[in-house]
């Protein structure tokens, strides 16, 4: 079985920087992905990005970087030039391909401060 | 815009009353998951249909049960409901093949027992 941790319940940064959230995960397979989802509050929840384990690059979508590194089972996600509208709940997701179901970390509360 | 759609977004139940939840997608995803997440929690998967392959996970408690009787609509039925119960009950759908195995959430039925 897949274990996702999320090491910072909650953070906070200010309007314009740049931060940076942290997920590791424990597994045996060789083949899955990696998801970060963002649940605003009381609206639904929806992908940031994904990173595909066969990967190196590291995968980017406008201000939203991953830092993955296979080796260490580790997969942060960068947030650069925040907004106000970033802030949300934001879980990193493993995918098991064999068993088609995602294992989800507990979350990292992120507000955004003007 | 394609989507996934749960109703109703609210549901009140009684202490031992079944309630029935409903998902619908326009989206012609092969999985469609339900999970339940509880206050500010991880997502927790109940089970997931690939197509008409149900996969149950082996802690979901035997009062929950699901339908789903063609591709675009799946069910949770909760057949006595008890307080261990409320919580936000969230439909998600995924391609589930190479190409995209992301997932698509709706809005969530929140779930209240008296």
């Amino acid at each position: 079985a897949q274990t996702v941790t999320q090491s910072q319940p909650e953070m906070s940064v200010q309007e314009a920087e740049t931060v940076t959230l942290s997920c590791t995960y424990d597994t045996s397979e060789n083949n899955y992905y990696l998801f970060w989802y963002k649940q605003p509050p009381s609206r639904q929840m929806i992908l940031v990005i994904r990173q595909e384990a066969y990967k190196q690059q590291n995968a980017t979508e406008n201000r939203f970087s991953v830092n993955f590194q296979k080796a260490a089972k580790s997969f942060s996600l960068k947030i650069s030039d925040s907004q106000l509208g970033d802030t949300a709940m934001y879980f990193c997701a493993f995918y098991n391909t064999n068993a088609g179901k995602s294992t989800f970390g507990d979350g990292t509360t992120l507000t955004v401060k003007p | 815009d394609a989507m996934v759609i749960q109703n109703p977004r609210y549901q009140v139940t009684q202490f031992g009353k079944p309630v029935t939840l409903s998902c619908s997608q326009t989206l012609n995803h092969n999985v469609m998951y339900w999970y339940q997440q509880k206050s500010s929690q991880a997502p927790k998967l109940l089970f997931h249909y690939y197509d008409k392959d149900f996969n149950n996970e082996a802690d979901t408690p035997d009062n929950f049960q699901s339908r789903r009787p063609n591709t675009s609509f799946c069910f949770l039925d909760i057949r006595s409901p008890g307080l261990g119960d409320a919580a936000m009950y969230l439909c998600a759908t995924s391609r589930g093949d190479r190409s995209s195995y992301e997932q698509y959430f709706g809005p969530g039925t929140r779930l209240t027992v008296t």
